[in-house]
């Protein structure tokens, strides 16, 4: 069962645009999400998070929102910079030392590709 | 120093070989991590080592061996593993001893085994 979901495997956009990638989740336990990207060959790079007492959280070109009755949140690139093109994941965790929770769940990813 | 380093970046090794993955932080970070990704996948979580102390095995094949040294190494030791074993082979660490933080990871070991 996959808690945290990224359904569209892949995003194309033009560069200077905006780039918003999805990600929902099932765990009503889950209060801390992260996203990273990944170059390939390369070990993931943390890239923004976002704990459930905020809605959003903003540094430099990225931003995250979170909307926790929906369960969902988004990444928002802008403007979109060929050097972004990579795979996004998303990954959340909940609060506590033990069990499922405690570990980070990651989704499956986004292959990001910004046009020159 | 805010880098985890993982040797090699590359290894071949046939099905009766031993082999042995290491990995690096000098950060002070209390947890450390092995994790394993095929292509197109998420990373999969292997093994915890919270305070130099296994805390998870996420019920890896006993043919992966950790082991950590001290606060600063871990190792991955590799025996008779198998062509689907192939993956890229990720350390990572975290500052507390817990494993919902964020995580550092290294640039991963490319194991092909033939």
């Amino acid at each position: 069962d996959q808690q945290v979901k990224q359904n569209s495997p892949s995003l194309s956009v033009q560069e200077g645009r905006i780039s918003i990638l999805n990600c929902d989740y099932t765990n009503s336990m889950f209060d801390y999400f992260l996203w990273y990207k990944k170059y390939p060959a390369e070990g993931p790079t943390f890239l923004i998070s976002i704990s459930s007492i905020k809605d959003k959280n903003e540094d430099g070109r990225f931003t995250v929102f979170l909307n926790k009755s929906a369960k969902h949140l988004s990444l928002h690139i802008v403007p979109s910079q060929p050097g972004d093109s990579a795979v996004y994941f998303c990954a959340a965790s909940g609060t506590g030392y033990t069990g499922a929770n405690s570990k980070l769940t990651f989704g499956k990813g986004i292959t990001l590709s910004v046009r020159p | 120093d805010t880098e985890v380093t993982q040797t090699p970046k590359h290894l071949v090794m046939g099905m009766t070989n031993k082999k042995s993955l290491k990995c690096e932080q000098h950060m002070g970070h209390r947890a450390m991590y092995w994790y394993k990704q095929k292509a197109k996948k998420p990373p999969e979580l292997m093994f915890v080592y919270s305070y130099e102390k296994l805390s998870i095995n996420e019920s890896v094949p006993s043919r992966f061996s950790p082991e950590c040294p001290n606060s600063s190494l871990l190792n991955l030791h590799l025996h008779a593993l198998q062509p689907e074993d192939s993956a890229l082979y990720l350390c990572a660490s975290s500052q507390g001893g817990t494993t919902n933080e964020k995580l550092f990871f290294g640039s991963g070991t490319q194991l092909s085994v033939l």
